[in-house]
């Protein structure tokens, strides 16, 4: 089953930029989808399609997607931005999901 | 606009069953498939399974297959999960998110607001 590796936490200092990795055999070939989890709440879409934001995300959010490692890129971090954050992809193989670990970001 | 309105919390003993429902609205039911996604305290998303709304087609993960039961009402817009003989470690958030996307490249771009289920003896 494919497996995809993020980082358990990333820490950074308001209005400097976060990046968060995730990890997956020739994941530059798939789909890379992100999902943001506020403490107490249920996910919420920011990133689609490697680098697509859905409606209401801010353009401080921003993907990428290549080789064997996707990045979710978050400029200008505020407070607000601090919550867990998972990547998926579609495993065609299996027909399902798969999501990354997440990897908790901790607005310093 | 789109919204998944998951049941609410549930508390029951081991070997019980429970179900849940996330009743959708704002969109063609229809068109959409929805996935099972549950969260035990503390960890991350676990994917259970999806079903497609239209026809009633299931892929479980091979950890929950035959012990889990995911099942739509088309009419009435609402997807349901029934999880049988539940154990301690059943305890968690559970999810309903609907599929977006291409066959295959599936992302979930709503998700219902979680129902927490509790198994305590």
């Amino acid at each position: 089953s494919y497996v995809l590796t993020q980082p358990p936490s990333v820490s950074v200092a308001p209005g400097q930029t976060a990046r968060i990795t995730c990890g997956g055999n020739n994941i530059g070939s798939k789909s890379v989808h992100w999902h943001q989890q506020k403490p107490g709440q249920a996910p919420v879409l920011v990133v689609y399609d490697d680098s697509d934001r859905p409606l209401g995300i801010p353009e401080r959010f921003s993907g990428s997607n290549s080789g064997n490692t996707a990045t979710l890129t978050i400029s200008r971090v505020e407070a607000g931005d601090e919550a867990g954050y998972y990547c998926q992809v579609w495993d065609s193989s299996g027909d399902h999901p798969v999501f990354g670990g997440g990897t908790k970001l901790t607005v310093l | 606009q789109v919204q998944l309105v998951q049941s609410g919390g549930e508390v029951k003993k081991p070997g019980a069953s429970v179900k849940v429902s996330c009743k959708a609205s704002g969109y063609t039911f229809s068109k959409y498939g929805i996935s099972w996604v549950r969260q035990a305290p503390g960890q991350g998303l676990e994917w259970m399974g999806w079903i497609t709304s239209y026809n009633g087609n299931t892929n479980y993960a091979q950890k929950f297959q035959g012990r889990v039961t995911m099942s739509t009402d088309t009419s009435i817009s609402t997807a349901y999960m029934e999880v049988k003989s539940l154990r301690s470690d059943d305890t968690a958030n559970y999810y309903c998110a609907r599929h977006q996307g291409d066959y295959g490249d599936y992302c979930f771009d709503y998700w219902g607001q979680g129902t927490l289920v509790t198994v305590s003896s």
